[in-house]
């Protein structure tokens, strides 16, 4: 059974630092990897996505990718408030399996 | 209108009613999805349509009832419901329904089921 597993959090972190958010997954087969971010009420938008090992930046976002550890993580530097929500690791060897989300707080 | 739409974005129903759900997507797609999403659990994928052909079922209960009439529009129909039904409904839709694993979905935002 494919799994996706995230800490549920609450992660919480002072305006302007770092959050780390991690993923894991149980599917070998898995070639590509999402971020979705849900504020509440919402639906899930797209952050980014990574397909090879290694490190993918975009803005203020960094994916990386280990797939010999079947591990993906997000990083959000200078974190701003706006930036509080839930993070949802999404992981695709054919149809979307996502995780339960790791909540975000960022702390002003 | 652009993105994903949907249509009601709340609905209370009994559990003897019959009511539908509606998305449109307008990004030009050609696989469109539903998902239930209920609290501390993660998104549950219920169908999938790919050039308007159910491509996944994930052994939904039968009083879910979903309709492609074409790559734009998909419906949910629903009747009998339980409340344990009651959830977030999300529709997505994505360029070509998984076969490429480079395959992104966007979501619309949902509809807010309460099922009394």
């Amino acid at each position: 059974q494919k799994e996706v597993e995230q800490n549920s959090g609450p992660l919480s972190v002072p305006e302007g630092a770092i959050a780390s958010l991690n993923c894991t997954y149980s599917d070998r087969g898995s070639q590509s990897f999402f971020w979705y971010r849900q504020y509440s009420g919402k639906s899930p938008e797209l952050i980014m996505f990574i397909y090879s090992n290694g490190d993918k930046e975009d803005g203020r976002f960094t994916a990386q990718l280990n797939k010999a550890s079947q591990y993906v993580s997000l990083l959000i530097r200078d974190s701003q408030p706006s930036d509080s929500a839930t993070y949802l690791c999404a992981v695709n060897p054919y149809q979307l399996t996502f995780g339960k989300g790791t909540k975000l707080s960022v702390i002003p | 209108e652009t993105g994903v739409t949907q249509t009601p974005r709340h609905l209370v129903m009994g559990m003897t009613n019959k009511k539908s759900l509606k998305c449109e997507q307008h990004l030009g797609h050609n696989a469109m999805y539903w998902y239930k999403q209920s609290a501390k659990k993660p998104l549950e994928l219920m169908f999938v349509y790919n050039f308007k052909e159910q491509t996944e079922n994930n052994s939904v209960p039968s009083r879910f009832s979903p309709e492609c009439p074409n790559s734009s529009h998909l419906f949910l129909h629903l009747h009998t419901l339980q409340p344990e039904d009651s959830a977030l409904y999300l529709c997505a839709s994505s360029q070509d329904g998984g076969t490429l694993s480079t395959d992104t979905q966007y979501f619309g935002p949902g509809t807010r089921l309460t099922v009394l």
